[in-house]
């Protein structure tokens, strides 16, 4: 069975700094890997996937992640951290399901603190 | 940007009696819908997947007779919670997977918190 670790349970950093989120996974085969961050009174939003190609994904609000297979892990990154960014971010790691959709295994999340 | 539904947001209900969430997916058809259930500071937990016209398949340790699923049509999945004990008490959320795009696409609700007294 897959899973995913999310080592960090809550990250503070400053407003402008970098950010390095941690996760690593668990799976068989060739993992198809999501980023998701959830804001209060809002549904988990996609921040990014990897299912193959370029191991360096880009995704929506400046974030990236690089996937490393020999690491098993997909950490996810931004260069500078605006105050906005806070929130919870979860790891997922995904199976496809043959009648649609794909079941998704999440991590523990990381509370991502920005202070000012 | 596909959006999905889930009424109500709160609800607070007495002991053993029985709510139902509803989970819409507003401008698109979702082959499969998913419920989670997340705890306080912790992940989420898939509950189960359901297909339109199907039966729910629940994950290990979920019991379907407590946790009802309906996916009465394309845009709608129903989860009723039987029976409402103290111990349900959590934030309920769903997810759908459009129909007409690959299977990697899951855009999920903002949830409901329910509370058991």
């Amino acid at each position: 069975a897959q899973s995913v670790t999310q080592p960090d349970i809550h990250i503070t950093v400053s407003e402008g700094a970098s950010l390095e989120l941690r996760c690593n996974y668990s799976y068989g085969a060739t993992p198809y890997l999501f980023w998701y961050v959830q804001s209060p009174g809002q549904g988990l939003q996609l921040l990014l996937k990897y299912f193959s190609g370029d191991t360096l994904v880009q995704g929506i609000k400046g974030f990236e992640a690089e996937f490393k297979r020999s690491q098993s892990s997909f950490n996810l990154r931004k260069p500078s951290v605006h105050w906005s960014d806070a929130a919870e971010y979860f790891c997922a790691v995904g199976v496809i399901l043959t009648g649609g959709g794909n079941k998704l295994t999440f991590g523990t999340g990381t509370q991502l603190k920005v202070e000012l | 940007g596909a959006v999905v539904s889930q009424h109500p947001s709160r609800v607070i209900c007495k002991s053993g009696t029985s709510v139902k969430i509803e989970c819409r997916s507003l401008d698109f058809q979702a082959t499969t819908m998913f419920w989670y259930r997340q705890f306080p500071k912790q992940s989420l937990m898939l509950m189960a997947t359901s297909n339109e016209g199907s039966k729910a398949t629940y994950e290990q340790g979920v019991e379907k007779d407590k946790f009802l699923i309906n996916h009465a049509s394309l845009t709608l999945s129903t989860l009723t919670v039987t029976s409402a004990h103290p111990e349900d008490s959590s934030f309920y959320i769903c997810s759908a997977t459009p129909r007409t795009t690959s299977t990697d696409t899951q855009y999920f609700g903002p949830g409901t918190r329910l509370t058991v007294l």
